[in-house]
């Protein structure tokens, strides 16, 4: 089966940097995905990765590594704002997108 | 302008019920979806749509059906409603088969069923 897996909860301190890490098993690979949720909101898009290596992309960068079906998103110089459920979500070989259940991100003061 | 726009916000019904969902994108986009979104937030893929192929994941009941009047619209009825359908609906577009992979969602409709 296809699985995407990612902390169910984190917890950080504003002004810090927080890894949220993602690891998947799926049929085929055509690119990762990250997308941000407020509570009580739709998705919006973060990033994409489809090849090796670190994207950056202002307080935000995310990272993959194929070999090892593992992610994650960096946050820089967090921001109360930042608090949020964020979804780790790869397309398969059908160019479906298979979806993580969410690392919900707590700021603290 | 919003881009991908949905109606009703908050849908709250007796089961058994018939009720509809409307989606509209003015992104110009030719893929739409639906996705339902359960309590431990999963995001579940429901349908996708183009002008060319309605793909339908097959664990969705055959009470849901999509319906696509043209191109920038795709709604989404629900027959005989269950709890079980008590859920956050959102609707997507997406540009060409998802090959870009950007999503763009609604507000998500929040489908209460007593």
């Amino acid at each position: 089966g296809q699985n995407i897996d990612q902390p169910t909860e984190m917890t950080a301190t504003e002004g810090a940097i927080v890894q949220i890490n993602c690891t998947y098993q799926t049929s085929g690979f055509n690119g990762l995905f990250w997308y941000q949720q407020h509570a009580g909101e739709a998705p919006t898009f973060l990033s994409y990765n489809v090849l090796d290596g670190l994207e950056e992309k202002g307080r935000f960068s995310s990272f993959l590594s194929r070999s090892k079906g593992y992610s994650y998103l960096l946050l820089k110089e967090l921001q109360m704002k930042d608090s949020a459920s964020y979804l780790c979500a790869v397309m398969d070989s059908n160019y479906q997108l298979i979806w993580g259940a969410g690392t919900k991100l707590i700021i603290k003061p | 302008d919003t881009a991908v726009s949905q109606t009703p916000k908050y849908l709250v019904t007796q089961m058994g019920n018939d009720k509809s969902i409307k989606c509209e994108q003015n992104l110009g986009h030719d893929t739409m979806y639906w996705y339902k979104q359960d309590s431990k937030k999963f995001l579940k893929i429901m349908f996708s749509y183009n002008n060319k192929e309605l793909i339908i994941n097959e664990t969705v009941p055959n009470r849901f059906s999509p319906k696509s009047p043209d191109k920038a619209h795709l709604n989404l009825h629900i027959n005989s409603l269950e709890l079980g359908d008590s859920a956050v609906y959102f609707c997507a577009s997406s540009q060409g088969d998802t090959d870009t992979g950007e999503l763009f969602f609604g507000e998500g409709s929040r489908l209460t069923v007593l």
